[in-house]
């Protein structure tokens, strides 16, 4: 059983720039969360999906967006991204509002 | 709103000695409280969590946590270090009011384990 699976690993892009990670959750999971880890912090959480509806929003700006598909797995987007935006984003899957389960993470770096 | 404080950076162990590592929360009525451990260049792998029930949690790989509501603290402990609990921990909370299931995370505690 795969468990939650984010691609790409690692992402290199520039300031003013678009970018879209993505995340699929562990089999038979229904709700996606992210969170954005800076260098030496904790995960701050974005926002959570669930039935295709962000659920919870966290303290992010507009740039930040996302979309749950039909089949649970997700997106996120950042746009006209900051260097501050430099981070690991990391997904997590739950069922319903049980314990979340963490993907390896996708490492932005904007120069 | 809710909040985790890990006010240790880092705790450095011999191995075979048991840890501790510290956390206290904030949160609006009753917690869910959790501790997650992270690998260099990897993600969160959960270690245990409590809900309700038993102050002492029982996880993974010979960890536990004390759970005391009157400290609001969560603090992990295993009795004897392994030199491969090298790694980072972090506690995290969630409140039970409102919809869904939002971690709030502390700034996370670097073990040391040394031989």
């Amino acid at each position: 059983d795969a468990g939650v699976t984010q691609s790409p690993t690692h992402l290199i892009k520039t300031r003013g720039q678009q970018v879209t990670l993505r995340c699929s959750p562990k089999s038979g999971h229904d709700t996606v969360s992210w969170y954005q880890q800076a260098l030496g912090q904790g995960p701050q959480f974005i926002f959570q999906y669930y039935e295709e509806e962000e659920r919870q929003r966290g303290n992010f700006p507009d740039r930040f967006s996302g979309h749950q598909f039909p089949n649970y797995s997700s997106e996120l987007n950042v746009n006209a991204l900051l260097l501050g935006d430099s981070a690991l984003y990391l997904c997590a899957s739950s069922l319903l509002e049980n314990e979340q389960f963490f993907g390896p993470g996708t490492r932005l770096t904007v120069l | 709103a809710q909040s985790v404080a890990q006010p240790e950076d880092q705790v450095n162990v011999a191995e075979g000695n048991p840890l501790t590592v510290k956390c206290t929360y904030s949160v609006s009525g009753n917690p869910y409280l959790f501790w997650y451990v992270q690998y260099p260049n990897r993600g969160l792998q959960f270690l245990l969590k409590y809900i309700t029930g038993d102050n002492l949690v029982k996880g993974s790989y010979g960890f536990e946590a004390e759970f005391n509501k009157s400290q609001t603290s969560f603090h992990l402990k295993k009795p004897s270090a392994l030199v491969s609990d090298s790694a980072l921990y972090f506690c995290a909370v969630r409140g039970l009011t409102g919809g869904g299931n939002k971690l709030t995370f502390g700034t996370g505690t670097q073990l040391k384990v040394e031989l």
